[in-house]
């Protein structure tokens, strides 16, 4: 069973308002991710956590906020968002903790639209 | 730094027609390979991989592609493409040495004329 679960589907929120978005895996994966994808663009890395600890951050605004609180789960803790933040979010996981033959699996994303 | 390239931003097939999606990269070793599908509104679903061994790989949904070294290409093809297969489709590219992180191209967008 490869598959990655993300809550809500679904988001909108103001610029004002802290929400989080949620992703789980139950696959013993040990490295997880978030992607940003805007329409018609092609996914971009923001974090990667490696045994449940920030090893990568592609220069993401602080108003976006990583926090793995175990193996399985991964949130995005949102705060203070501009309208050009609105986008879908996309989790992953992968076994290893390198690209060296691991596979990264998708989540069927978070649609987030600021207003 | 690798990088990716699908030189196709947009192709129509009819349906039962074969496809070939074209994906090149640059990479100074052998990259890991690997082509995506995203159908509107959803996530990514990996077709197939390349890590190594035998150049022509098979993926799911009758989807195989070929890595060739000399042309730095992988391309993704099908022999008969069905109405379902309409879709934004991936290739990406990781590196031994980057750690977790993948490179995605531009995307190609498919669209199936009955």
């Amino acid at each position: 069973d490869t598959e990655v679960t993300q809550t809500p589907k679904h988001l909108v929120m103001g610029m004002t308002n802290k929400k989080s978005l949620k992703c789980e895996q139950h696959m013993g994966h040990r490295a997880m991710y978030w992607y940003k994808q805007k329409a018609k663009k092609p996914p971009e890395l923001m974090f990667v956590y490696s045994y449940e600890k920030l090893s990568i951050n592609e220069s993401v605004p602080s108003r976006f906020s990583p926090e793995c609180p175990n193996s399985s789960l991964l949130n995005l803790h949102l705060h203070a968002l501009q309208p050009e933040d609105s986008a879908l979010y996309l989790c992953a996981s992968s076994h290893g903790a390198t690209i060296s033959g691991n596979t990264i699996y998708f989540g069927e994303g978070s649609w987030l639209t600021v207003v | 730094a690798q990088s990716v390239t699908q030189p196709d931003i947009h192709i129509t097939v009819s349906e039962g027609a074969s496809l070939e999606l074209r994906c090149n990269y640059s990479y100074g070793a052998t990259p890991y390979l690997f082509w995506y599908v995203q159908s509107p509104g959803q996530g990514l679903q990996l077709l197939l991989k390349y890590f190594s061994g035998d150049t022509l790989v098979q993926g799911i949904k009758g989807f195989e592609a070929e890595f060739k070294r000399s042309q730095s290409s992988f391309n993704l093809r099908k022999p008969s493409v069905h109405w379902s297969d309409a879709a934004e489709y991936f290739c990406a590219v990781g590196a031994k040495n980057a750690g977790n992180m993948l490179t995605f191209g531009g995307g190609t967008r498919l669209m199936v004329k009955p």
